[in-house]
């Protein structure tokens, strides 16, 4: 089955640094990598996703790439806030005819923007 | 709007009592999981709902585990027997549609369950 890794577990930055979390997939199959981020005491909000169809997508100060060759995604935030601070998960599912697209998570990276 | 809400919050249990946990997912959204998510880990699939129809429990631990969605709206999801290793925050989530399009997932807060 899928198998998604995330690095690094944990990351500290200044605030208005950038900060960059990666992780790759097992499944050459799957095809939907959505990005969330949990804060304390709530459940996962999407924030950002991509299609395998699709090499980057961007949203204001988030960004994320795919390399499906290498099968990696990143999700990069730019001019990084405060309010950022959060663990963020990425995801990868397998989206096809009669699947239901159950995600499978990598362990988290606890971001931590220093004001 | 009202996003999916999840019933009681927290919870706790003594070893070997059932529990039951209730989701409330955005109204007339298809598709409905639990996920369960051990401290410090990422959510892992437990079972997925497509209306009331239960299409994948590949992920519950044990047949302690059971979940339902009678009218394909509420889902509960029971633990019968607690153990101490089913200590975790159960998460539900739901989507617009089902299969084959897929959607994003909204996430209600999670139960947090302890089990002493």
């Amino acid at each position: 089955g899928e198998n998604v890794e995330q690095h690094p577990s944990t990351l500290s930055v200044q605030e208005g640094d950038s900060a960059v979390i990666k992780c790759t997939y097992s499944d050459s199959a799957s095809n939907y990598f959505p990005w969330y981020k949990q804060e304390l005491g709530k459940g996962p909000q999407l924030i950002i996703d991509i299609r395998s169809n699709v090499g980057e997508k961007k949203d204001q100060r988030i960004a994320v790439t795919l390399n499906k060759t290498a099968k990696h995604f990143s999700l990069h935030i730019t001019e990084t806030q405060p309010e950022d601070s959060a663990v963020y998960f990425c995801a990868a599912s397998f989206d096809y005819g009669g699947s239901q697209g159950n995600l499978i998570f990598g362990k988290g990276t606890k971001l931590s923007v220093k004001p | 709007g009202a996003g999916v809400s999840q019933s009681p919050r927290y919870k706790v249990a003594k070893r070997g009592q059932d529990v039951a946990l209730r989701c409330d997912p955005i109204s007339g959204h298809v598709s409905l999981f639990w996920y369960q998510q051990a401290l410090g880990q990422g959510p892992e699939f437990l079972t997925y709902f497509q209306n009331e129809a239960q299409l994948d429990k590949s992920g519950l631990p044990s047949d302690r585990f059971f979940a339902e969605r009678p009218e394909g709206s509420v889902s509960t999801l029971k633990i019968q027997r607690t153990q101490q290793e089913d200590s975790a925050v159960y998460l539900c989530a739901s989507s617009p549609t089902g299969a084959p399009t897929y959607n994003e997932q909204f996430f209600g807060p999670g139960t947090r369950l302890t089990v002493l």
